[in-house]
Parts: C-alpha cells; structure tokens; sequence
C-alpha cells in the first residue's frame, strides 16, 4: 500500500514558469489537500476537496488552482511561479468521516527562482 | 492571536528524559486534538489523537487535553533518539471531515544519545 504519492519529489523553477504538483492516493478517501509548509510559520491550507468534483479555498490560496476530476488525484497548478511560492509542499487524505486523520505524502520541495 | 500557540523551541534533552510538549488554543470549539511527528524532509505522521478533555495513552506516549484551560500536552517518557523530529499539534472543530484542522507551528525535539 502505497498511501499517498507526490511528484515530483523536488523542482528548481523560473519565475514565471508554470509548475503542477501531482498528488496520488490509494485509500480511496473522499477529501484531499494542499498545505504549504514554511520555516517559522508551520502548515498552512492552500486548497482542499471533500469529494471528487468540489474544491474549497484554505488560508492561503492565491496564485494557486486545483482540480479533482476523480478520488484518486489532486493536482496543485502553479500558473506563474513567484520566488515566495517556494516552499515544500504536502498532500494529504482523510476519509471525511467521522472521527477524521489526515494522512500526509512525502513532500515536494520548490524552489522558484 | 493565532488560533493555536505552540513554542517552536529547538527543546534538546538528555537520552531518557521525560518531554513534555504543548499547545495553548483561544477557540472552544475545537473538540478534535491531534499530534503529529515530523522527521526532517519528510511527511508528518499522526501520533495521537484525542477527544474532548482527559488523557490518552499510548506505549511511551501520553496525550492530555485540558478544555477549561484551552491547553493539550504530549508527554514521551523514556526519551528515545529515535524520537528526534519535529511535532506539530492539530486541532479540529467537529470529527466529520478535517478540512478545518488547525495545526500549531510545531516544536523541533533532538534527544541526545
């Protein structure tokens, strides 16, 4: 079991380019999500989905667009990276019931220059 | 006032000492409280996960929630090496669907051998 997959495990962009982290899971759980993890200021939402075919914004959504066409697959859309969209970035899952965990991927580490 | 108050630390302790980790909230709604263990350039994992007030333990591990005081701890007894990481305490409004966790900024931990 797999869990949870991101590719790629890390990237070196110009700004300006446009950049998709991919995001996989295998546990067939309804709601995903994106966080942005940054030195002195911890995990912070970007965007998350309670099921295939809804999105939501989190805290901090701009410059940011996802899209989930299945329960599978979340994709995170950089349009034109900016030098303060590097970070290291998390996928996670969770069921969406009851008493709800967010299991976490790996993490890709950016790096917009 | 940020919602969660957890010190960033770095806490550094003897193999074998007794850590106590903690996180203050200003928010009673949240009723769902979690801990999560990070390892350097890797995912966070879910360690404990609690519901309401009192303790809950697990093997090395104790999680305490105090709701009068808007105060959680994590206690690790017998303080491993292995449990160098950084742990990041995480909150919920209501069990059905996490999008709303809260997490703190995170305590760095290195247990010297």
């Amino acid at each position: 079991i797999a869990g949870i997959t991101q590719a790629p495990t890390s990237q070196i962009l110009a700004a300006g380019r446009r950049m998709t982290l991919r995001c996989t899971q295998d546990m067939r759980h309804n709601a995903m999500y994106w966080y942005r993890q940054d030195l002195g200021l911890g995990l912070r939402l970007i965007h998350y989905s309670n099921t295939a075919g809804t999105t939501g914004k989190g805290e901090v959504p701009d410059g940011y667009s996802v899209s989930r066409a299945n329960t599978d697959d979340f994709p995170l859309t950089l349009a034109s990276a900016v030098p303060s969209q590097t970070s290291v970035y998390f996928c996670a899952s969770s069921s969406g019931y009851g008493t709800d965990t967010q299991y976490f991927g790996p993490g890709t580490r950016l790096t917009v220059l | 006032q940020k919602e969660v108050e957890q010190d960033p630390g770095p806490l550094s302790v003897p193999e074998g000492a007794i850590v106590s980790l903690n996180c203050t909230y200003s928010n009673s709604a949240f009723q769902y409280f979690m801990w999560y263990r990070q390892y350097s350039r890797k995912g966070p994992e879910l360690l404990m996960y609690t519901y309401s007030s009192g303790n809950k333990e697990d093997g090395r591990f104790t999680a305490q929630v105090d709701k009068s005081s808007k105060y959680i701890s994590l206690f690790i007894r017998d303080s491993q090496p292995s449990d160098s990481a950084t742990y990041l305490c995480a909150m919920d409004y209501s069990g059905a669907g996490s999008y709303q966790l809260t997490f703190g900024k995170g305590t760095k931990l290195s247990v010297i051998p």
